[in-house]
């Protein structure tokens, strides 16, 4: 079965900084790859994902993922943070739409 | 996307009791999912609810403890049944919209004394 590991359960930038996110993952089929971002309070939104063809992918807010595959990994990145990104982000691997899988989660803090 | 909302949107409950959440969606959709997000962890799918059919629970979770119901193509309902302060949790739906995607409600925040 596919699985999703998250490298830092709190990763903390200060405003204006470069955001990654680490996401490395286990498949033994070509995965789907997401990454979902929870507001305090909310519920997840969909930030971007990965299915087929270019690897690099641009999502909402000024985010985007690159997939590489001899990596085995999803990282996500900004290159700027705003005070406003501020949130729990899930990456999550699926290989078919019944069967998603989420890693533990990353708490971003933007220091000012 | 999906446009999903989710009914309460929290609540306080004694324990014993039971809550029922509901989920609508804003249009007809096969597979709706629930997933449970305990203080401070990921989320956990509990169980995949077709229209028509039994919902199929993942390991650890009841039907007993988690009955859901899937009357139409729009809506879905999970009660968490005979409820203990570790039921303390988020509660969220899901549902597919286009391939490989699902798109989450606002979640139900339950506490439970």
């Amino acid at each position: 079965a596919q699985s999703v590991t998250q490298l830092g359960s709190h990763v903390s930038v200060s405003e204006g900084a470069l955001v990654l996110l680490r996401c490395n993952y286990s498949s033994s089929v070509p995965p789907y790859l997401f990454w979902y971002v929870q507001y305090p309070n909310q519920g997840l939104q969909l930030l971007l994902k990965y299915t087929t063809g270019a690897t690099l992918v641009k999502g909402i807010n000024g985010f985007e993922a690159e997939f590489k595959k001899s990596e085995t990994s999803f990282h996500l990145t900004k290159p700027s943070a705003h005070m406003s990104d501020a949130a729990e982000y899930f990456c999550a691997v699926s290989v078919n739409n019944n069967d998603m899988r989420f890693g533990a989660g990353t708490r971003l803090t933007v220091k000012p | 996307s999906a446009v999903i909302s989710q009914k309460p949107s929290r609540d306080i409950c004694q324990r014993g009791t039971s809550l029922t959440i509901q989920c609508q969606v804003d249009s007809q959709v096969t597979m709706m999912f629930w997933y449970r997000q305990q203080p401070g962890q990921s989320l956990t799918l509990i169980a995949t609810a077709n229209q028509g059919s039994e919902a199929t629970y993942e390991s650890g979770f009841v039907i007993d403890k988690f009955p859901i119901s899937r009357p139409n193509l729009t809506f879905s309902t999970l009660t968490v049944s005979n409820m203990s302060p570790e039921d303390s949790s988020i509660y969220l739906c899901s549902t597919s919209r286009g391939p490989e995607t699902q798109y989450f409600g606002p979640g139900t925040r339950l506490l439970v004394l």
